[in-house]
């Protein structure tokens, strides 16, 4: 069962803007993860954010999580037409290596 | 270091048939995990090895088996194969067995196509 709700489910931005998209899920988690999947080929992980984390950067990538809410955002800054894939969220609940998807959000960063 | 290698990347097979899906994962890593992507489903989690041992099985039928070797080398068997297996099958792997805390490495995953 998915456990984690992306939003929107499709993005279409022009090169050099930012690119936000949100993840809600149901249940407390250890963590929650994102990753990158380009046209039906593997997942890359971008980042990880724990459950006792508010906020976490990896270059022009900004996660925010909040566990009162039971979401976590996942901002792009001055995407790049490379940048187009689709985005997963994915939580740990811990003492299981299982992860939970969401359906994920296709980002078209056109040039 | 090379990463997570999934063999074969695409695959024809005829409803009923059965099919062996390979995957080595990154050297050192103990943990192989394995997802099934559908459009319908998403990405489902199928099963997790850790030192050839299952420790972890996701809501799937009995035609659905795996098996880790000494080498961490993983395999997984789905018999008897029907029409809705048709999907995208990840492999990943984590050093440690701690993927679902540290993130997973995925490969590029075999294509199934049942007909």
């Amino acid at each position: 069962s998915q456990q984690g709700e992306e939003d929107p489910q499709a993005l279409s931005i022009q090169e050099g803007e930012n690119a936000t998209m949100n993840c809600s899920y149901k249940t407390s988690i250890n963590n929650l993860q994102w990753y990158r999947q380009n046209s039906g080929r593997g997942l890359v992980h971008l980042i990880l954010i724990r459950s006792n984390e508010r906020e976490k950067h990896s270059g022009r990538l900004r996660v925010t999580l909040d566990t009162s809410k039971k979401s976590s955002s996942l901002l792009i800054t001055a995407s790049r037409a490379a940048d187009t894939a689709s985005y997963f969220c994915a939580t740990g609940q811990g003492g299981s290596e299982k992860l939970v998807f969401g359906k994920g959000t296709k980002l078209t960063v056109n040039p | 270091k090379a990463g997570v290698t999934q063999t074969p990347r695409y695959l024809i097979k005829t409803r009923g048939q059965q099919v062996t899906l390979s995957c080595s994962p990154i050297s050192g890593h103990r943990s192989v995990s394995w997802y099934q992507q559908t459009p319908g489903q998403g990405l489902q989690f199928l099963f997790e090895y850790f030192s050839e041992t299952q420790r972890n099985k996701g809501n799937f039928p009995g035609r659905f088996s795996g098996r880790q070797f000494s080498n961490s080398r993983s395999e997984m068997n789905v018999s008897t194969l029907e029409l809705g297996d048709s999907a995208l099958y990840l492999c990943a792997s984590s050093l440690g067995g701690q993927g679902g805390t540290y993130g997973y490495t995925f490969g590029s995953g075999t294509r199934l196509t049942v007909v």
